[in-house]
């Protein structure tokens, strides 16, 4: 099993829509989960970091679930400028080692 | 905003020869990292460094890359003699700690190596 697993993509949708991203993780002693952006080329950007309560920050919804080490982002209202590849990443049990996802490639069309 | 900040943006290298990739971490953070992605795959991690040492490191940080910080603020990856597969980008990233939520590690605009 992958270290991290996300949705291949890509996705194609129309602005305003909404539109959610899929994750597991198979180091059941991870402790950090994030979720980064990264547009073509570009570095890596973090989007947000992914509490057990789940969290919300505007139009981004993130979800956690450790006993099925799930995890999830919701983006709502979909804009042009959410078009990247979302990436999701954790810690893999390690302090210091981030261990990323392939990445889902979002394209908003207008 | 501080940022991470790489230089070179681009590197062109003969097979063999050394490169020297240079960063300069956001300056009230402790932990300094490497990570690598090829053309087409996922971001890699390399190497974590704190307080003048190697924290950990990958299978693929071996005895050809090293890591240094030379002074106060530059963070150096060294690859002694490089080959066609190491093309690649070259992220540097920081964090301020690795504990909490202050663990959300930060990358800079990364190198492009490219091995010929």
């Amino acid at each position: 099993r992958k270290e991290v697993e996300q949705d291949p993509g890509p996705f194609n949708v129309p602005e305003g829509a909404t539109v959610a991203f899929n994750c597991t993780y198979s180091n059941s002693a991870s402790q950090s989960f994030f979720w980064y952006r990264q547009d073509c080329r570009k570095e890596p950007k973090l989007l947000m970091s992914v509490y057990s309560s789940g969290n919300e920050d505007g139009r981004f919804t993130a979800q956690l679930n450790r006993a099925s080490q799930y995890i999830s982002l919701l983006i709502r209202d979909s804009k042009l400028s959410d078009s990247a590849t979302y990436l999701c990443v954790v810690n893999g049990g390690s302090n210091y080692k981030l261990t990323f996802g392939k990445g889902t490639l979002l394209t908003v069309n207008p | 905003e501080p940022e991470v900040t790489q230089t070179p943006s681009h590197q062109v290298t003969q097979m063999g020869q050394e490169v020297i990739l240079r960063c300069v971490p956001i300056s009230n953070h402790l932990y300094f990292y490497w990570y690598r992605q090829i053309l087409g795959q996922k971001v890699e991690f390399l190497v974590s460094f704190y307080n003048n040492e190697i924290s950990e490191k990958s299978e693929i940080f071996d005895d050809q890359f090293s890591v240094e910080r030379p002074d106060g603020s530059n963070f150096t990856l060294k690859i002694r003699s490089t080959k066609l597969e190491d093309s690649a980008m070259y992220f540097c990233a920081s964090s301020e700690v690795v504990w909490a939520a202050s663990y959300e590690q930060y990358f800079g605009p990364g190198t492009r190596l490219t091995v010929t």
